[in-house]
Formats: structure tokens, C-alpha cells, sequence
């Protein structure tokens, strides 16, 4: 079987903090893809950025950064300098590449909102 | 098409009505999911599609959900007598291909947002 958690349901910021949406997993396979989408109010989840478990090497893409640790089974983003727009609900999602179907199972979201 | 398209993007109905939803993948996609995403929770897995067969339905709830889907294009869903804990979003996504590598990036649609009354 396997879980994402997110345990932070939702976080409230001022424009220009940082933001860190916890994610942690649990799998009983070693080969896996970690996932992170966003989801703005208008409903369409949008893909950020995709991990392999052989690649525990952190990512920084513009304001956004990812730190992967697979000895505590956990993949956190951070959100740099916060901007109004991104206020939205983030979703860790997991997939075992064995997996029948090949389905992501998902956190349960955590709700980032930015007041100016 | 350029996304994925949903349709009806809202749909009411009554207790006991079915409803059907309907999902075009992107052009040339392989795979397709079903995922429900009840108000303000994550996305629960429903069926997931490799051409025209389920090789997983794991997800759908009972008896009263089925999905099809034609070819490598449209796919539906099927509630029938819908009951109220229903009412949920019902998204779909795409996916070049659900191959061995798990590499793939899901492409969502901007789902169909079901109440029954």
C-alpha cells in the first residue's frame, strides 16, 4: 500500500514570505515517482515538478525549490519571496512504478493563501 | 485537442437521477484517469484506462459507477442513482502512455463539479 501525507491543511502568509508545504510518503516499493501539482482556484491542477527515487538531488526552479529526503521519506517545496498568485491548493502525489495502473495516490492538499 | 476537455463542467441533479460525464483526453494519449475530489479533501483514485480497457477499476466506490471508454479517445462516466455523498468534483487526466516507467506526467482536466440535491 501506499500514502501521502500532508499534514498542514492550510498556511496563510503575507506577500514576499516563505512558504514550506510538508510532504511525507510511505511505500514498501524502492523504485517511485514523487509528484507535486498545484491547484488555483479555477479547479485545473497544473504539474510543477516530478521526482524519481534515485535522484535525491534538490531542485530550485525560479521561486520554487524541492528537498527530497529519502531516509525520512519526505518531499518538501518551498515557495520563495510569496506572491499573490500563488494562492492555491499544492498536492504531493506518489506513484510506484510496479504499481497496477500506474495511478498517483495523492495528499490531501494543503491550501497555501497569500494576502498582499 | 490541446487539454483535456471535461463535460458538463457543473452538472445538478436530483437523489436516485444517473448522470453521465464525459472526458476527451489529449489527442495521442494512451492512458486516462478518473479521480474524485470531494469538497475541500484530495483527489481519490476511481479507474484508470490503457486504450479502451480497465486494467484498474479498484477505485470506483459500488456498483453504481462504471466507466467506459472508446478507442483511445471520449471516456464516460456513469453515476446511476446518484445519491447526495456523490456530489463531489470529478476530475480527469491523460497521460502519454502508463508504461512501466511510471515517469509520466498526468495532464488534468478542469473537471465536472456534480451536486445532487
Amino acid at each position: 500500500a501506499q500514502k501521502v501525507t500532508q499534514a498542514q491543511t492550510e498556511i496563510s502568509v503575507v506577500e514576499k514570505e516563505d512558504v514550506t508545504l510538508d510532504c511525507v510518503y510511505e511505500t514498501r516499493d524502492t523504485t517511485y515517482y514523487l509528484f507535486w501539482y498545484k491547484q488555483p482556484p479555477s479547479g485545473e491542477l497544473v504539474f510543477l515538478i516530478r521526482r524519481n527515487s534515485f535522484d535525491e538531488q534538490n531542485e530550485i526552479s525560479g521561486r520554487y525549490s524541492w528537498n527530497f529526503q529519502k531516509s525520512t521519506s519526505s518531499f518538501n517545496f518551498t515557495i520563495t519571496a510569496s506572491q499573490v498568485v500563488d494562492s492555491a491548493v499544492y498536492f504531493c502525489a506518489l506513484r510506484n512504478i510496479k504499481a497496477a495502473g500506474n495511478k498517483l495516490t495523492f495528499g490531501g492538499g494543503t491550501r497555501v493563501l497569500v494576502k498582499p | 485537442g490541446a487539454g483535456v476537455s471535461q463535460s458538463p463542467s457543473n452538472k445538478v441533479t436530483e437523489k436516485g437521477k444517473d448522470v453521465e460525464l464525459r472526458c476527451d483526453p489529449i489527442s495521442g494519449h494512451t492512458a486516462l484517469y478518473w479521480y474524485r475530489q470531494r469538497l475541500g479533501q484530495g483527489l481519490e483514485f476511481l479507474i484508470y484506462f490503457q486504450g479502451n480497457s480497465a486494467p484498474d477499476k479498484s477505485g470506483l466506490p459500488s456498483d453504481r459507477f462504471s466507466a467506459e471508454r472508446t478507442g483511445e479517445s471520449v471516456s464516460t462516466l456513469t453515476i446511476q442513482r446518484t445519491q447526495q455523498e456523490d456530489s463531489a468534483v470529478y476530475l480527469c487526466a491523460s497521460s502519454p502512455t502508463s508504461g512501466p516507467s511510471g515517469a509520466n506526467v498526468l495532464t488534468f482536466g478542469a473537471g465536472s463539479r456534480l451536486t445532487v440535491l
